[in-house]
């Protein structure tokens, strides 16, 4: 069955550099898009970036300047990159396909 | 960017009762709407896309309505498993928005 798992640290500095990855399964990278989005302690959904099955890429342009999403369809992974970060960057991350399938996200916290 | 106002922002309701969500876009979305049920401890899970659309393993007691700007989602004969947080996200264009949510609480 279709399966997406996030992975990546849990705490991240300030001004440093967020690297995540969304392992996925039971379908192919190239067949559907991938989503990041991401929400904040207590708040809302917020759409960050989608890599399609060409491998274009959209972004959000609130975090356009900062954000860059990748793939590795060999090894069925999908990249989000953020760079900057700042306290307000705290979210739980999560990696969605077509929107219909997503994992359970994963907290970042950007704290010194 | 479309503005995604969804209200209420809480409502309680009683299992078997019917409830409203309701959707306003800050500009016309034609027909791209999605609606969303969030949990605790849960994947968020798809209910409706394209405004009206069941997605494939959702209750026929949820049921998606409108075009253009304004949209609603009806739960008929409240489970005690539809009580969570329920979001509405317009992909008609970049950058994909959602509303602000509305908490579906046991009365």
């Amino acid at each position: 069955q279709v399966q997406l798992k996030e992975s990546g640290p849990g705490l991240v500095k300030p001004s440093e550099t967020l690297s995540l990855t969304c392992t996925v399964s039971g379908f192919s990278l190239t067949s559907y898009h991938v989503s990041w989005v991401r929400q904040p302690p207590g708040k809302g959904l917020e759409w960050m970036g989608v890599i399609w099955g060409d491998g274009s890429t959209a972004y959000n342009s609130a975090l356009k300047s900062r954000l860059s999403i990748s793939r590795d369809t060999s090894k069925s992974q999908v990249f989000l990159k953020m760079s900057s970060l700042k306290t307000e960057d705290t979210a739980t991350y999560y990696c969605a396909s077509a929107f219909a399938y997503w994992g359970q996200g994963t907290l970042v916290t950007v704290s010194s | 960017d479309v503005q995604m106002t969804q209200s209420p922002s809480n409502l309680a309701a009683s299992p078997g009762e019917s409830v409203s969500i309701n959707c306003k876009a800050s500009k016309s979305i034609s027909k791209y709407l999605a609606w969303y049920q969030q949990k605790p401890g849960k994947a968020n899970k798809l209910l409706i896309y394209s405004g009206s659309t069941l997605q494939s393993g959702t209750p026929s007691r949820f049921s998606g309505s409108g075009s253009g700007t304004d949209f609603t989602l009806t739960i008929r004969n409240l489970e005690p498993e539809d009580f969570g947080l329920y979001y509405c996200q317009q992909h008609n264009e970049y950058p994909w928005t959602f509303g602000g949510g509305t908490k579906l609480e046991l009365k």
